[in-house]
């Protein structure tokens, strides 16, 4: 069984400032998926953005990056020129299962992330 | 286009009694997902439907929890009778599964409150 881990349940940044968020993993499988989801006070849970296992390239989308240690099972997201908007509940997830688009995911606890003005 | 919608978004309702959760999710997504998250938690799955057939019920508490989605479009989860520790919000996602680890949307959940 795979467990995800988010050791940081509170964290805070200052507008515009950088911050990561840490995220490990344990499993024993080879090939699987990682996200990073928001989940803002309206509940609604939003994909921020995804990694292959098999890809050494650490993925990125616009403000948002990842740092993936395969080896280390670490899966960290760093969010540049932070916003307001980014306050939030932040979880990292485990994709596993046939590797077809249906597939179970497994999240971690979650960071609560505040940004200040 | 339409995301996933769920309904009611908040139920309360008193121990022992029955309730219902109804999800719709976006068009032409054949997977469907529920997921239950407690209070503070990241989301669990509860159970996982390939059009109407469910291919992972594992976690799903079969003593009171039972799921349909009888055409493969909408599904309902149910909870007969409701106990207190029942109180979370319950999530629905879907997504195609047509290609690899495809994006599951999430719904706006439903939040019971068990009294």
């Amino acid at each position: 069984a795979q467990t995800v881990t988010q050791s940081q349940p509170e964290m805070s940044v200052q507008e515009a400032e950088t911050v990561t968020l840490s995220c490990t993993y344990d499993t024993s499988e080879n090939n699987y998926y990682l996200f990073w989801y928001k989940q803002p006070p309206s509940r609604q849970m939003i994909l921020v953005i995804r990694q292959e296992a098999y890809k050494q390239q650490n993925a990125t989308e616009n403000r948002f990056s990842v740092n993936f240690q395969k080896a280390a099972k670490s899966f960290s997201l760093k969010i540049s020129d932070s916003q307001l908007g980014d306050t939030a509940m932040y979880f990292c997830a485990f994709g596993s299962g046939s590797g077809a688009g249906s597939y179970q995911l497994t999240f971690g606890k979650g960071t609560k992330l505040s940004v200040i003005p | 286009e339409a995301g996933v919608v769920q309904s009611p978004r908040y139920k309360i309702i008193e121990k022992k009694q029955p309730v219902a959760f109804w999800c719709n999710p976006i068009s032409g997504h054949n997977t469907l997902y529920w997921y239950l998250q407690n209070l503070g938690q990241g989301p669990e799955l509860l159970i996982r439907y390939e059009n109407e057939e469910a291919v992972d019920d594992s976690q799903l508490p079969k003593d009171r929890f039972s799921a349909e989605r009888l055409k493969g479009v909408d599904s309902t989860l149910k909870i007969q009778p409701a106990e207190l520790g029942d109180s979370a919000v319950y999530l629905c996602a879907s997504s195609h599964s047509w290609s690899s680890y495809n994006e599951q949307f999430f719904g706006p959940g439903t939040r019971l409150t068990v009294l």
